[in-house]
């Protein structure tokens, strides 16, 4: 099993530019979770999806989309790159309601000029 | 905005020290998770503890979670320089409908 696999590893994006951060697992999870890690800020959650079908904001949505594309794969959009999203992101999933342990991704370091 | 707050910030010891961590949270839980960082990668899960339980071992780690004062505490016994990295303790707040919320972390340093 690969568990939670995001791509790409590394981006730099100039100011207005969109990308689109993907992420698949093979846990069967139902639930995913995108999150950014700033220095000093801990993880911040973006958005989330509990079960296929279903997105929800998280703390600091704005600037980003979400689509829960099927069970497997749960990607994040942005839509006009900003510096302020100059951050590492991070995939996670879990059985929400079997078991509460969050696996996570490698991370992708995007950098936005 | 975040629930948990660990203490200290960071924290350095001598290999074989145990290293104390601290996670207090503001809201009432379902539970109280602890996870490792290393560095540039991503989190891994160490432990779980329910809101109804006030110990829990796993190896080497140690966590405590007092309900009345809204704390958990995560022991590592006999330290290893291989456990230095950040750790961040993450709550399921009650009512949060699937989400945890994740404290600063704090940098731990084991000297060999």
């Amino acid at each position: 099993n690969a568990g939670v696999t995001q791509t790409p590893k590394f981006q730099v994006l100039k100011t207005g530019q969109s990308m689109t951060l993907q992420c698949a697992q093979d846990m069967n999870h139902n639930s995913m979770y995108w999150y950014r890690q700033d220095p000093g800020m801990g993880l911040r959650l973006i958005y989330y999806s509990a079960s296929e079908g279903t997105t929800d904001k998280g703390e600091v949505p704005n600037g980003y989309n979400v689509s829960r594309l099927n069970k497997r794969e749960f990607s994040l959009r942005l839509e006009s790159a900003a510096p302020s999203q100059t951050s590492v992101y991070f995939c996670a999933s879990t059985s929400w309601g079997s078991s509460y342990e969050q696996y996570f991704g490698p991370g992708t370091r995007l950098t936005v000029t | 905005s975040q629930q948990g707050e660990e203490d200290p910030q960071a924290l350095s010891i001598q290999e074989g020290e145990n290293a104390t961590m601290n996670c207090s949270y503001k809201t009432s839980i379902n539970n109280l998770q602890w996870y490792r960082q290393n560095s540039g990668r991503g989190l891994v899960h160490l432990i779980l503890i329910r809101s109804n339980e006030r110990e829990k071992h796993s190896g080497r780690l140690r966590v405590t979670l007092d309900t009345s004062k809204k704390s958990s505490s995560l022991l590592i016994t006999a330290s290893r320089a291989a456990d230095t990295a950040s750790y961040f303790c993450a709550t399921d707040r009650t009512g949060a409908n699937s989400k945890l919320t994740f404290g600063k972390g704090i940098t731990l340093s084991v000297r060999p």
